[in-house]
């Protein structure tokens, strides 16, 4: 079973530019997280996609975005880049039930604003 | 915040010490996992305690909950260099797939 993918491993963009970052989850799972890992914030959740829905959303301004597509796999959208946007963005995969649910992580996107 | 935090948030030990680090909460949960993080890479589920559970082995894992002081701690024994990475706890306590993650125990082995 192939795991979760997300791409492009490495981001590198400037102030002010948009950028969209993907994942491809775990065939039949149905929920997909994202999070922001910085060193002194550690995880932050930003939001999670059920069957192309948004259930839940963390504390992130607008600029944040995502959506989800049929087959499941999800994007992540950031507009007006800042540079406290520079992050390891991780996307997490599970099955949606929501009963004792385990996160199966992707390597995550690395992303740097300059 | 809802999340929850590592204790401590570095910890440096010698191969074939124990290893124990401690996680605290803020509200009531329905279970608590915790995860392993390599450098620079996605996070691995290690272990999944429920709300109504006080101890859980798996392997060399030792996962105790105490959910009178919203606490836990993951107890590594006879710890290998392999098991240098972040440690994470996380808690569900809203329906849906929302995890609150604590800010991690960064632990090295040395050889």
């Amino acid at each position: 079973k192939a795991g979760v993918t997300q791409t492009p491993r490495y981001l590198i963009k400037t102030r002010g530019q948009q950028v969209t970052l993907s994942c491809s989850p775990i065939s039949g799972h149905r929920s997909v997280s994202w999070y922001q890992q910085t060193p002194g914030q550690g995880l932050q959740f930003l939001f999670e996609y059920f069957s192309e829905t948004q259930r839940n959303k963390g504390n992130f301004p607008g600029r944040f975005s995502g959506r989800q597509f049929s087959n499941s796999r999800s994007e992540m959208n950031v507009s007006t880049l800042e540079l406290g946007d520079s992050a390891l963005y991780l996307c997490a995969s599970s099955p949606g039930t929501g009963y004792e649910e385990k996160l199966f992580f992707g390597s995550g996107t690395q992303l740097s604003v300059l | 915040s809802q999340q929850g935090e590592e204790d401590p948030q570095a910890l440096s030990i010698q191969e074939g010490e124990n290893a124990t680090m401690n996680c605290s909460y803020k509200t009531s949960i329905n279970n608590l996992q915790w995860y392993r993080q390599n450098s620079g890479r996605g996070l691995v589920h290690l272990i999944l305690i429920r709300s109504n559970e006080r101890e859980k082995h798996s392997g060399r894992l030792r996962v105790t909950l105490d959910t009178s002081k919203k606490s836990s701690s993951l107890l590594i024994t006879a710890s290998r260099a392999a098991d240098t990475a972040s440690y994470f706890c996380a808690t569900d306590w809203t329906p849906g797939n929302q995890f609150y993650f604590g800010t991690g125990t960064s632990l090295t082995v040395i050889p």
